[in-house]
C-alpha cells in the first residue's frame, strides 16, 4: 500500500524520558511535516523538511528535534518529556508545489 | 497572524439530513482544502479548491471556494452514519504551509 506510516501508534512514557517517533512515506513525496494535535483536536504545524532540508520550524521547544535521513523518512526526537507534550503527533507529506498534504495515522503520546 | 474560524463547532443531525459548515479567514488564501478525521485515524483529504468561486463535488460532498478568497463552505447531502467524524478546513496562502480550522464534529443519529 502506498501511504504515510508512523511508528509507534501509541507511546506511554514517564516525565523526563527521551523518546522518538518515526515516519515513512512511499508516495514519492519530497516534503514532510510534523503536526501536533492537542486534546481539543487543534492541528498545529511543528516542522517541515524538503529533500532533507528544514524549511519550516515553528515555535517549538528545542527539546523537539526532527531529523530527515532521506526524503522518504522524517523522525521526531523529544528530550526530557513533559506532561504538556501529551498529544497526538501526525506526520504528513506533499509533492512538489502541490498544496495537498497526506497524513499518517498518528502517534498518541501519553506522558505520565 | 492569520485567524481561521470554522463553524459550527459540532452538529447533531439525523440520518438523511444535509450538513453545512464553513470557514472564514482574516486574510486571503490561495487554496482551501477539506479533510475528515475518523477516531484514532489521521485526517483524510476530501476536496481541494484552487480558484475563487470554484465549486467542487466528491460524491455527496460539495465544497466552494468563496469569491472573496477568505472563506469556504462544505456541504454533505443525505448524511449516513459513516459521515460521523471531525471535518477540518485548511487554507494556504504560502507554498507548503497549511493553516487548519478548529474542526466541526459531526454526529449522525439513525
Amino acid at each position: 500500500d502506498t501511504a504515510v506510516s508512523q511508528t509507534p501508534k501509541y507511546l506511554v512514557t514517564q516525565m523526563g524520558n527521551d523518546k522518538s517517533i518515526k515516519c515513512e512515506q512511499n508516495l514519492g513525496h519530497d516534503t514532510m511535516y510534523w503536526y501536533k494535535q492537542d486534546s481539543k483536536k487543534f492541528l498545529k504545524i511543528m516542522f517541515s523538511y524538503n529533500n532533507k532540508e528544514l524549511i519550516i520550524n515553528e515555535t517549538v521547544p528545542n527539546r523537539f528535534s526532527p531529523k530527515s535521513p532521506d526524503k522518504a523518512h522524517l523522525n521526531l526526537h523529544i528530550n526530557s518529556l513533559e506532561l504538556g507534550d501529551s498529544a497526538v503527533y501526525f506526520c504528513a507529506s506533499r509533492f512538489g508545489t502541490a498544496y495537498e498534504q497526506y497524513f499518517g495515522p498518528g502517534t498518541r503520546l501519553t506522558v505520565t | 497572524g492569520q485567524q481561521l474560524n470554522q463553524s459550527p463547532q459540532s452538529m447533531f443531525i439525523q440520518e438523511g439530513e444535509d450538513v453545512s459548515m464553513n470557514c472564514t479567514s482574516s486574510s486571503i488564501f490561495n487554496t482551501w482544502l477539506w479533510y475528515k478525521q475518523d477516531p484514532g485515524e489521521g485526517p483524510v483529504l476530501l476536496i481541494a479548491l484552487y480558484k475563487a468561486g470554484e465549486l467542487t463535488s466528491n460524491g455527496r460532498l460539495t465544497a466552494q471556494f468563496g469569491i472573496t478568497r477568505k472563506d469556504s463552505f462544505l456541504n454533505i447531502s443525505a448524511s449516513i452514519p459513516s459521515d460521523v467524524g471531525i471535518y477540518f478546513c485548511a487554507g494556504s496562502s504560502s507554498w507548503g504551509k497549511l493553516q487548519f480550522g478548529a474542526g466541526t464534529q459531526v454526529v449522525v443519529t439513525p
